[in-house]
């Protein structure tokens, strides 16, 4: 069946880096936009990035803009987040979704604390 | 940006009773291809979020056709006519018209 699965997730210190990845199966991942969504601890989700099934369509939100990378590899079936210069409240579980607009498959997420 | 708002944001209800949750957005939700981008999510107690209606009111498989989506311009309701032990959780709206695509802030489902 279609599943996506995070992983990459742990501890870091502010200003750290990490990078997630999510495996995709059952479903051929060039064919679909993607995106990742976070959901800090207790709170509600914030939809943080997608990208194009080529990559050259790539945008993201402004808490994150400019230290987070989206990057996908069809031929490994993969999608990534590159997340540098890491603060506090990055922390959060790191959920991939297929699609842009209709999120229709989410994996569990994996989670992401910043803190010294 | 769009600012997704959800009434109520905490919903007991007893079991086998209808519920139903409003959605507003801060500006029309139709996009430019004649479409309006209105998700529904369930999220379980620790599970990840489930998608159950997309544009506004088409159920997903798998779903139970006791959800239902409604609603036009800045206005939807997400109903479910007979709540069941399992639909406790939180249940989210989600515009995808307008970047930043934005959810409402969570309407928390359980059993009186």
């Amino acid at each position: 069946q279609v599943q996506l699965v995070e992983s990459g997730g742990g501890l870091v210190k502010p200003g750290g880096s990490l990078r997630l990845s999510c495996a995709a199966s059952g479903f051929t991942l060039s064919d679909a936009y993607m995106t990742w969504v976070r959901q800090a601890p207790g709170k509600g989700l914030e939809y943080i990035s997608y990208i194009s099934i080529d990559g050259t369509d790539i945008i993201y939100a402004d808490s994150v803009k400019g230290r987070f990378t989206i990057s996908r590899d069809n031929a490994k079936n993969s999608l990534y987040l590159q997340m540098n210069s890491l603060r506090a409240e990055d922390t959060a579980v790191y959920y991939c979704a297929r699609f842009a607009r209709e999120l229709d498959v989410w994996g569990k997420g994996t989670s992401v604390t910043v803190s010294s | 940006d769009v600012v997704m708002t959800q009434s109520p944001l905490s919903l007991p209800v007893t079991l086998g009773q209808p519920a139903s949750i409003s959605c507003r957005s801060s500006q029309s939700l139709v996009y430019s291809d004649g479409n309006i981008y209105l998700n529904w999510f369930q999220q379980r107690p620790g599970q990840s979020p489930r998608r159950l209606i997309y544009k506004i009111s088409n159920r997903d498989s798998g779903v139970p056709d006791r959800f239902s989506g409604s609603g036009s311009g800045t206005d939807f309701t997400l109903k479910i006519s007979r709540v069941e032990a399992e639909d406790v959780g939180v249940y989210y709206c989600m515009q995808a018209t307008h970047w930043p695509f934005t959810f409402g802030p969570g309407t928390k489902v359980d059993i009186k």
